[in-house]
Formats: structure tokens, C-alpha cells, sequence
């Protein structure tokens, strides 16, 4: 499985962007790229995913450049709301058994 | 259906008792995993079922850790003889394989987590 490396810590302030992002040198072929959001006490949430160029949804968007070793999410205007832990992951779409492999994801704060 | 559910949402024994967590999948969902989180990192995978089948274990899952699914539908964790180190967030994810099934489309997949029981030994 890919690994992937992401920055531990990050702050902001409400209404700017936020840009997170993740190194993935190994990426397969096969890999898709997944972000997750975690707040205290509930499970992960899928937010979005992609396999290449930008992917956009009502919540984010995550833009991955043509080598696909690095991808960035970014939240737009981001709100007290969305203080929380993202995590990176990559793996096989058609072996998704033992695909989500969390790293230790990115703490982001958001101040007022 | 309302999405994945977890009993109990907390749970507090003593070192050496056992317990057992339950996680109900979204109904359509036929694959089933268990995950332990601990304060400060990321899950970390246990197992997984595919209906009833349970088709991988990690490492982390020692002898005194027992999964079933019975029926395909909900699933139990079980953990006998209770250690402090197995204090942690235990978290149940379900998800439709093969992708798409769900009408997600093969590029949206993700795998839907429940709150999770968050045991404590002491």
C-alpha cells in the first residue's frame, strides 16, 4: 500500500482556504485518492476522492497533478466547523479490503 | 437506514472481564471492517467481512479478539480478558463492493464509519 505523508498541524482563521496537502510517492496505477475528515468522538467521514486532475463536490475540492504523486485538498472558506483531523489515503479501488491504511492525518485549527 | 450504528457508544470494565461491541452496517452494505483508533493516531484496521465471510485479519487482532458476522447483516468484536491496552475508540466502517454497486459510480467509494465504542479498562 502507499504511503503517504501528510503535515501534522495546521491553523487558519474562518473564511480563508485551506490548502492540505499529501505526498504519495508510490501511488499505483490502480490508486484512487481519498480524503477523510474526523472530529472528537465520531469515525471518520468520507469527504472526496479522485484518481487524477481536480474533483470538485459541495464540500471541497481535491486537485492532483499529472504525476499523481501529491494531491491537495482544499476546503474553501473554512468555518469554525471545520476544525478536524483530514486524513490522506491511497489504494486499489478493486482490492479495497485492506484499503484504508490511515496515516496519522493533518490537525487543522481554525481560530476566529 | 440511518447509517452505520455502534453499540455501546462507551463502555468501562475491568482488567481480565470480557466484552463485546456490536455494529450495525448500512443495510445494503455487504462488506463490514473493524478498526481500533487510540488518542492521537489514525485507525488502524482489525478485519473485515464480506457478507458473512471474514476475509482478513490484521496482525493487531490477537487471540483474545473474535469477530462474527453471522448472517451477513450485523457483526460482533469481541475481546476476552481485557487488558489496559486495549483501551482505545473501536470503530466499524461498512461499504458496497464491488464499488458502484450503490450507484456511487466506480470513482466515488468510500467507506461509511459509525461513532464508534470507545472502551476503557481499568
Amino acid at each position: 500500500l502507499a504511503k503517504t505523508t501528510q503535515p501534522i498541524s495546521m491553523d487558519s482563521y474562518e473564511g480563508q482556504e485551506v490548502n492540505i496537502t499529501c505526498s504519495h510517492n508510490n501511488i499505483a496505477t490502480n490508486d484512487y485518492i481519498t480524503w477523510y475528515q474526523q472530529f472528537p468522538s465520531q469515525g471518520p467521514r468520507f469527504i472526496i476522492q479522485g484518481y487524477k486532475t481536480k474533483v470538485t463536490n459541495e464540500v471541497a475540492s481535491l486537485f492532483i497533478p499529472a504525476d499523481r504523486k501529491s494531491s491537495t485538498l482544499s476546503l474553501p472558506r473554512v468555518s469554525l466547523s471545520d476544525t478536524a483531523v483530514y486524513y490522506c489515503l491511497v489504494g486499489d479501488i478493486d482490492n479495497a479490503g485492506n484499503m484504508l491504511t490511515f496515516g496519522g492525518g493533518t490537525r487543522l485549527m481554525v481560530k476566529p | 437506514d440511518t447509517g452505520v450504528s455502534q453499540d455501546p457508544r462507551h463502555k468501562i470494565t475491568k482488567r481480565g472481564q470480557n466484552v463485546t461491541f456490536r455494529c450495525d452496517p448500512i443495510s445494503e452494505h455487504n462488506r463490514l471492517y473493524w478498526y481500533r483508533q487510540t488518542l492521537g493516531q489514525g485507525p488502524e484496521f482489525l478485519t473485515y467481512f464480506q457478507n458473512e465471510a471474514q476475509l482478513e485479519k490484521s496482525r493487531l487482532l490477537s487471540d483474545r479478539f473474535s469477530a462474527e458476522r453471522p448472517k451477513g447483516s450485523f457483526s460482533t468484536l469481541e475481546i476476552q480478558r481485557t487488558e489496559q491496552g486495549d483501551s482505545a475508540m473501536y470503530l466499524c466502517a461498512s461499504s458496497s463492493f464491488p464499488p458502484g454497486t450503490t450507484g456511487w459510480g466506480r470513482s466515488n467509494y468510500g467507506y461509511t464509519f459509525g461513532s464508534g465504542t470507545r472502551l476503557t479498562v481499568v
